[in-house]
C-alpha cells in the first residue's frame, strides 16, 4: 500500500519567514496530493491540493511543488503569520484510498 | 460547518465493550473514509467504502468493523475496547474516489476507561 513520509515533524518560525514541509510516496501510481490544515481542537480541513499533470501550483501565500520522478511533494508557506500555527496533513492517494502523512507541527513566533 | 455529521461527540466506555460510530456524509457524496487519530498522533486511515461498497482498507484491527448502508451513512463499529483504542475517531466523505476532496466530519472522542 501507499507509504507517505512527512518532514519535519516539528517547525518553528519567525512571524514574516518563510515555512517549508516536504513529503515522500511510495506508489508511483498515485495521482492526487492534498494538504490538510488541522487546528488544535478542529476538523482537518484542505488548503490545497495537486495533481499529477501539474508540477506547481499557488494560492496566495500557500504553494504546492510536485515532483513525480523522485516521488515528492513540498509546501510552502510564505509571510507566515500567527493563524497559520496548526498541524499540517500532506496525503497521497490512489484510486479510492487516502493515505495521510504523520503531520507537522506549524509554530509561527510572534 | 463541513457538511459531515458525526455522532456522539463524546463518548466514553469501561474495556470490552463494544461501541458505534455513526457517519452521515455530505449530500451527494458517495464516499466515506474512517480514520483514527490517537493523542499527538497523525490520521491513519481505516477503511473506505465507495456507494456501499467496501473499496479500501487500511490497518484496521479485526475488532473493529464498518458498514455504508443505502442511505449513504457509515457505522463504525468498535468491539471488546481496548485502553489503547482511546483516540479521535474522523470520518470524511468525498463526491467520487479518493481523487476529490474529502470533508472531513468534527470526529468523535472516544475514551476507554
Amino acid at each position: 500500500g501507499e507509504n507517505v513520509e512527512q518532514h519535519p515533524s516539528t517547525l518553528s518560525v519567525q512571524e514574516g519567514d518563510s515555512a517549508v514541509i516536504k513529503c515522500t510516496y511510495s506508489d508511483s501510481a498515485s495521482n492526487y496530493f492534498p494538504w490538510y490544515k488541522q487546528e488544535l481542537g478542529k476538523r482537518p480541513q484542505l488548503i490545497i491540493d495537486i495533481r499529477s499533470n501539474v508540477g506547481e501550483k499557488k494560492d496566495q501565500r500557500i504553494a504546492v511543488t510536485l515532483n513525480k520522478t523522485a516521488k515528492h511533494f513540498s509546501l510552502h508557506i510564505t509571510e507566515t503569520q500567527p493563524e497559520d500555527s496548526a498541524v499540517y496533513f500532506c496525503a497521497a492517494s490512489r484510486d479510492y484510498k487516502l493515505s495521510f502523512g504523520a503531520g507537522t507541527t506549524v509554530t509561527v513566533r510572534a | 460547518d463541513s457538511g459531515v455529521t458525526q455522532t456522539p461527540k463524546h463518548l466514553i466506555t469501561a474495556t470490552g465493550q463494544r461501541v458505534t460510530l455513526r457517519c452521515s456524509p455530505r449530500s451527494g457524496d458517495l464516499s466515506v473514509y474512517w480514520y483514527q487519530q490517537s493523542l499527538d498522533q497523525g490520521l491513519q486511515f481505516l477503511i473506505q467504502y465507495y456507494n456501499g461498497e467496501e473499496r479500501a482498507k487500511g490497518n484496521i484491527l479485526e475488532r473493529f468493523s464498518a458498514q455504508q448502508f443505502p442511505d449513504l451513512h457509515s457505522e463504525l463499529n468498535l468491539s471488546s475496547l481496548e485502553l489503547g483504542d482511546s483516540a479521535l475517531y474522523f470520518c470524511a466523505s468525498s463526491v467520487v474516489g479518493g481523487d476529490t476532496e474529502a470533508f472531513f466530519g468534527q470526529g468523535t472522542r472516544l475514551t476507554v476507561v
